[in-house]
């Protein structure tokens, strides 16, 4: 069984540019939650794609957009980067199924850590 | 809306004595609670959680948390230390519906003496 892989696990942007994020999700699993995590605090959740489509949104700004793709896997994309998006990058996925409830066990990646200069 | 308060950014026990790490939760419904620890430089792991079965729900490496809806709390306990439990331990929320999202207290980060 292939666990959460995220990449790239580091890297360094500086202000005003994109990053693309990515995450393959575990086998068998079909939601996959991006969370933000800045030193020192919580994860923060930014959203959360469910058969592709998004699924509930955190309080994070239109420039903060993702995608799913057929496969399960994600990628979260960042626009005009600002010092204050530096922080480890969470990707957890978990196995949803339509109308039951979300039992909230997530299986996280290793997270990707953005600098931004 | 639902939301978790982790009492104490830092806990430090002696290897071999009590650990208690708190948890206080507020929600509009009954929720589901989780616990998940973080160790240096990896992601998340569940740790245990409460889905509104039994109150006291055992989890991995010793650890238990009690469910007290009377003080809406959660707390995190194990018997006896061990110096691989240092790491940061976050306590979550969610409301169980399909679409709820996972909220995360802000972390205690459990130091272990020799």
């Amino acid at each position: 069984e292939t666990g959460v892989t995220q990449s790239p696990t580091h890297l360094i942007k500086t202000r005003g540019q994109q990053v693309t994020l990515r995450c393959s999700s575990q086998s068998g699993h079909n939601t996959v939650s991006w969370y933000q995590q800045a030193l020192g605090q919580g994860p923060q959740f930014i959203f959360q794609y469910y058969r592709e489509e998004e699924n509930g949104r955190g309080n994070f700004p239109p420039r903060f957009s993702g995608l799913q793709f057929p496969n399960y896997s994600s990628e979260l994309n960042v626009n005009a980067l600002e010092l204050d998006d530096s922080a480890l990058y969470l990707c957890a996925s978990s196995y949803l199924r339509s109308g039951t409830a979300n039992t909230g066990e997530l299986f996280f990646g290793e997270g990707s850590r953005l600098t931004v200069l | 809306a639902q939301s978790v308060t982790q009492l104490g950014s830092h806990v430090s026990v002696s290897e071999g004595a009590l650990v208690l790490l708190r948890c206080n939760y507020s929600s509009s419904v009954p929720p589901y609670l989780f616990w998940y620890v973080q160790y240096p430089n990896q992601g998340l792991q569940l740790l245990l959680k409460y889905t509104s079965a039994a109150t006291l729900v055992k989890g991995i490496n010793g650890f238990e948390a009690e469910f007290k809806k009377s003080e809406t709390s959660f707390h995190l306990t194990k018997p006896s230390a061990h110096m691989s439990d240092a790491a940061e331990y976050f306590c979550a929320v969610t409301k169980g519906s399909s679409a709820s999202k996972i909220i995360f207290g802000s972390g205690t980060r459990l130091s272990i003496r020799p």
